[in-house]
């Protein structure tokens, strides 16, 4: 069964610092990685997918992540946080049928 | 992208009565469909795999006869949640593969279900 997991329920950064979300991935077979950001009730906005084209991945709003193989890893950055980036990120594997499974999440807070 | 449309958006409803939430995808035909529900602070969880023309396909904990499934057609997913408790009240989400594309979900808008 394929899983994810994300280090760190909460991340805390100033504003115009790194922002780095961690997610370590488990599959047997090579995944299909997304990360989504939620904001207080809405629903999800994909930000990025790994699809094996390419490990480096660029996505809306300043987001990348970088497939790591040997790590087993995709996590997610951004060199300069803004206030607007404050929200609930999650970290998913699908499988070929589109089921996806999503990591716990990470808040992340931008402090001013 | 695909669209995957969901409806209503929020709901509330009186406790012991039902609820029903359609999932519709606009631009493409889905012959499975996926259901989630999100607890306040909590991360989606699966509920079901909707399967056009037979039955749907519930985790482990998830009562059917309670969360009761259709998808009667390529592009319809329902979601009935029966004699509903206030421990209901959460947020739905559906989700839809494009046939066509990679294996990117598409998800709805998502439903809140508030239960009085």
């Amino acid at each position: 069964a394929q899983s994810v997991t994300q280090l760190g329920s909460h991340v805390s950064v100033s504003e115009g610092a790194l922002v780095l979300l961690r997610c370590n991935y488990s599959s047997s077979v090579p995944p299909y990685l997304f990360w989504y950001v939620q904001y207080p009730n809405q629903g999800l906005q994909l930000l990025l997918k790994y699809t094996s084209a390419a490990t480096l991945v660029k996505g809306i709003n300043g987001f990348e992540a970088e497939f790591k193989k040997s790590e087993t890893s995709f996590h997610l950055t951004k060199p300069s946080a803004h206030m607007s980036d404050a929200a609930e990120y999650f970290c998913a594997v699908n499988t070929n049928a589109g089921k996806s499974t999503f990591g716990d999440g990470t808040t992340l807070t931008v402090k001013p | 992208g695909a669209v995957v449309s969901q409806h209503p958006s929020w709901v509330i409803c009186k406790s012991g009565t039902s609820v029903k939430i359609e999932c519709r995808s606009l631009d493409f035909q889905a012959t499975t469909m996926f259901w989630y529900r999100q607890f306040p602070k909590q991360s989606l969880m699966l509920m079901a795999t909707s399967n056009e023309g037979s039955k749907a396909t519930y985790e482990q904990g998830v009562e059917k006869d309670k969360f009761l499934i259709n998808h009667a057609s390529l592009t319809l997913s329902t979601l009935t949640v029966t004699s509903a408790h206030p421990e209901d009240s959460s947020f739905y989400i559906c989700s839809a593969r494009d046939p066509r594309g990679t294996t990117e979900a598409f998800f709805g808008q998502g439903t809140r279900l508030t239960v009085v």
